[in-house]
């Protein structure tokens, strides 16, 4: 059956430090990836997609089949980057199912 | 642009009451989602609609819980009657549909007491 595993609820790091937020799938097909993202009291939007191999807000994300992970990385961390972080898998065309989230606290 | 709109913001029932939400998709956008968020948990997908076709309904509780999609615009999620259970947010996405961006709206927060 299709998953998605995110190990941590709640990562903290101080401005300015590396993070790395984990996701791991569980899908038998060719899988496309997602990362959506919620700040405090806005909807969830998507943050970026696999196939698109771009960067966004400084945040990369490349897919590993051989470790069936898809783990978000940034650099140096921000106080703006402080939200909510799901990882999605979109199977069956338009079926997308999201991890548990791990929420990112930035300390100044 | 508005993005998806979904009314009401919040909604405080008792439980076996009835209670509805409504979702105004994107322009154009002809693929509808009604997700169910629970506390600490991802969206899980509760019906997609393509146009006015339910093309997949498979994880709605189908004894208490529907949805319509007239004209293949705004949709409706119905629930009756509510079970304490049932507390959580509901949110509405829309789509070009096929891998496209999901666009989701800011959610119902349902208490039922």
């Amino acid at each position: 059956a299709q998953r998605v595993t995110q190990p941590e609820k709640l990562l903290s790091v101080f401005k300015g430090a590396p993070v790395e937020l984990k996701c791991n799938y569980s899908y038998s097909g060719s899988p496309e990836l997602f990362w959506y993202v919620q700040y405090s009291r806005q909807r969830l939007q998507l943050l970026l997609r696999h196939i698109s191999r771009e960067s966004i807000k400084g945040f990369t994300a490349d897919l590993n089949k051989g470790e069936t992970s898809f783990h978000l990385k940034k650099p140096f961390a921000q106080e703006e980057d402080s939200a909510m972080y799901y990882c999605a898998l979109i199977y069956n065309t338009d079926k997308l199912i999201f991890g548990t989230g791990t929420r990112l606290q930035v300390f100044p | 642009e508005a993005g998806v709109v979904q009314s009401p913001r919040y909604k405080i029932i008792e439980k076996k009451q009835p209670v509805a939400f409504w979702c105004n998709p994107i322009s154009g956008h002809n693929t509808l989602y009604w997700y169910l968020q629970n506390l600490g948990q991802g969206p899980e997908l509760l019906i997609r609609y393509e146009n006015e076709e339910a093309v997949d309904d498979s994880q709605l509780p189908k004894d208490r819980f529907s949805a319509e999609r007239l004209k293949g615009v705004d949709s409706t999620l119905k629930i009756q009657p509510a079970e304490l259970g049932d507390s959580a947010v509901y949110l509405c996405a829309s789509s070009l549909g096929n891998y496209n961006e999901q666009f989701f709206g800011p959610g119902t927060r349902l208490t039922v007491l």
